[in-house]
């Protein structure tokens, strides 16, 4: 059973435009988020994150929103430009219920078109 | 960038024999990681140690065995390789599950054939 969950496999968009990505969590005990980006044949990269005591973050054109009564955030990319054009994975962590791990969505594709 | 080194990045080996990938880091990170990135799955955690000597489960750790010996390395072994397990695997780094930021490293692309 997938506890985070990204339904959308791809996101295209137009350069400028205002790109948001969405994630879904299943776990209660989830109490930090993040937000990774991935180019091809390279790892993951740290991108955001946000803690559950928060409903917003914001990191230059990169803002996170959470809405925790409905297990959703999203992240908002703003104005979106080609280089944003990668894998978003979203990641959550129970740090209060003592894990040590990060759990990740499937991904999705964002395309930002010139 | 954290430094993390992931070694080899490319390998091709034969179904049924054993394999093992090193994550190396020069962090001093207590925690590491081992994930596997698949088409449709995104990435999924094999095994992951929390220092040294201490090791646990993912969700995907059949066929899959770890050992840390040292702060440094990681090691990810399949004990008998299947065409299942040609994947893309990926090592992480984090400083403590207080602050769960991981740092990934390039990659390993293994292919079983």
């Amino acid at each position: 059973d997938q506890q985070v969950k990204q339904n959308s496999p791809s996101l295209s968009v137009q350069e400028g435009r205002i790109s948001i990505l969405n994630c879904d969590y299943t776990n209660s005990m989830f109490d930090y988020f993040l937000w990774y980006k991935k180019y091809p044949a390279e790892g993951p990269t740290f991108l955001i994150s946000i803690s559950s005591i928060k409903d917003k973050n914001e990191d230059g054109r990169f803002t996170v929103f959470l809405n925790k009564s409905a297990k959703h955030l999203s992240l908002h990319i703003v104005p979106s430009q080609p280089g944003d054009s990668a894998v978003y994975f979203c990641a959550a962590s129970a740090t209060q219920g003592g894990s040590e791990k990060l759990v990740f969505g499937k991904g999705m594709k964002l395309t930002v078109n010139p | 960038d954290a430094g993390i080194t992931q070694s080899p990045r490319h390998k091709v080996t034969e179904t049924g024999t054993p394999v093992t990938l090193r994550c190396h880091q020069t962090e001093n990170h207590r925690y590491m990681y081992w994930y596997r990135q698949d088409p449709g799955h995104g990435l999924r955690l094999i095994h992951y140690s929390y220092g040294v000597k201490d090791t646990d489960k993912g969700e995907v750790s059949d066929g899959y065995s770890v050992s840390r010996s040292k702060t440094e390395d990681f090691l990810l072994t399949l004990e008998s390789a299947t065409s299942s397990q040609t994947s893309v695997y990926f090592c992480a780094i984090s400083e403590s599950p207080i602050r769960p930021k991981a740092f990934f490293g390039q990659g390993t692309r293994l292919t079983v054939v």
